[in-house]
């Protein structure tokens, strides 16, 4: 079946503090992995498209990485306005469908 | 600025009544999902759309849920009756086919 699982759940940094945040799936066919966020009250916000293992893409503060198995977004020197829930998603090679992560909701502390 | 719109962005109903929500999808996009997010299960997908045509509608319960689009620029979402249960929050998204999806506002159903 397949899935994506998101770690941690949340994750509490203080401005400054480089971190990863975690994105494991199995999927039949990978034809994407995507990341967004997600801030409270609002629809997610489209980050990153992922194609294929070794692949990395960054935006700002922002860098997400690919490899066979997982997905990773570092954030480095993180500022209060990065707090958000990043939600990661993978798309099957036979269809448009997504399949989402439950997100890890990150806070960072001024 | 193209995005997508969804109205309302609030409804608040009792329990047996019809609700109606509406997505107006980006300009060009040929592909359209409805989701449902709540706490306990995330984002989940309930149907999708490419060019008007319904391609999969396994995430909704059949009984209750219809999901259409009259036109390439609205798609509507209609739960009859509601229950409490279907209380959360409703995001359309379109996307070109094969490229990334774009988020509306949601619309945040409460079913007393």
């Amino acid at each position: 079946e397949d899935q994506v699982t998101q770690s941690p759940e949340a994750l509490r940094l203080q401005e400054g503090e480089s971190s990863s945040l975690n994105c494991s799936y199995t999927v039949s066919g990978l034809r994407g992995l995507f990341w967004y966020r997600q801030d409270p009250g609002k629809g997610p916000e489209f980050l990153f498209t992922l194609y294929s293992a070794g692949e990395e893409k960054e935006k700002e503060r922002l860098k997400a990485t690919l490899t066979k198995k997982e997905s990773f977004l570092h954030i480095t020197a993180p500022k209060p306005e990065d707090s958000a829930t990043y939600l990661c998603a993978v798309r099957r090679n036979r269809d448009d469908k997504i399949i989402f992560g439950k997100g890890t909701r990150l806070h960072i502390l001024p | 600025d193209a995005r997508v719109t969804q109205t309302p962005r609030h409804k608040v109903t009792e329990m047996g009544q019809e609700v109606t929500m509406r997505c107006q999808p980006i300009l060009g996009h040929n592909t359209v999902f409805w989701y449902r997010q709540t706490m306990m299960q995330g984002l989940e997908l309930l149907a999708y759309f490419r060019n008007r045509a319904p391609l999969d509608d396994s995430g909704m319960p059949k009984d209750r849920f219809s999901a259409e689009m009259p036109d390439a620029t609205l798609a509507t979402l209609k739960i009859q009756p509601s229950e409490p249960r279907d209380s959360a929050v409703y995001f359309c998204a379109s996307a070109r086919s094969g490229h990334e999806q774009y988020f509306g506002p949601g619309t945040r159903l409460t079913v007393t």
